[in-house]
């Protein structure tokens, strides 16, 4: 059965340094998501991603965040320089064409020193 | 913020039915009602979801009120696997872009299936 995968499993990095997250969403689908989960809290929503372009993005999406599918079959997740707050669960999802139902990877734990 | 409540905590007996509520009175029309899982700090795993009608897959059934206001996931046979947080969701019809296709976690009901 075909899943979306992520790397790296997890991350450890310092305050200020940029990380790039890696999904590779499940073949052919078109609509790509970012969520994170800060231990202990909800799933929240980051951004969504189609036709090369940001859907939508939530407020905690800022300009320390990109998103980017360099090619055909991986959709990044880059910050920038990570605050503290940064650490957390991140979980991308693809769904198909009909946008139905999105299936999540398995996750990456990223945890900024 | 989410638009469905759901009791904090349930348990249920290995090998019988778990029946998780929710409730989500101010759905509208173009709405669907999603259920996804999440078993410990793993992705979250779809299970089901529906308009109007009741839904049946190998997972689950989905039994949603005449009314839409509120919904029943079915586990037929609960296993010990299938102790997870689950999450009721409601989330309107796709746009083409994807905009609005977001999924709105709230907490959650943590299921405890017991030996």
């Amino acid at each position: 059965e075909p899943e979306v995968t992520q790397t790296p499993s997890h991350q450890v990095t310092q305050m200020g340094q940029e990380v790039i997250l890696r999904c590779v969403p499940i073949s052919n689908h078109l609509y790509f998501y970012w969520y994170r989960q800060i231990l202990g809290q909800k799933v929240e929503f980051l951004v969504s991603f189609y036709n090369n372009e940001i859907s939508e993005k939530s407020e905690i999406f800022d300009d320390q965040f990109s998103v980017e599918r360099p090619d055909g079959s991986n959709f990044t997740l880059k910050i920038r320089s990570t605050k503290l707050e940064d650490s957390a669960m991140y979980f991308c999802a693809s769904a198909g064409a009909s946008q139905e139902t999105q299936y999540f990877g398995p996750g990456t734990r990223l945890l900024v020193l | 913020d989410a638009k469905t409540t759901q009791p904090t905590s349930m348990d249920c007996a290995e090998g019988r039915a778990a029946n998780l509520p929710c409730n989500h009175s101010t759905i509208s029309g173009n709405e669907y009602v999603y259920w996804y899982r999440q078993i410990h700090s793993q992705g979250p795993q779809y299970i089901i979801h529906g308009l109007k009608n009741n839904e049946t897959n190998e997972m689950a059934s989905l039994i949603i009120t005449e009314d839409r206001k509120s919904s029943t996931l079915i586990l037929p046979h609960a296993t010990l696997r299938d102790t997870a947080v689950y999450y009721c969701i409601v989330r309107p019809r796709n746009s083409y872009t994807g905009a609005n296709s977001k999924l709105t976690f709230g907490k959650g009901i943590t299921l405890s299936v017991r030996p």
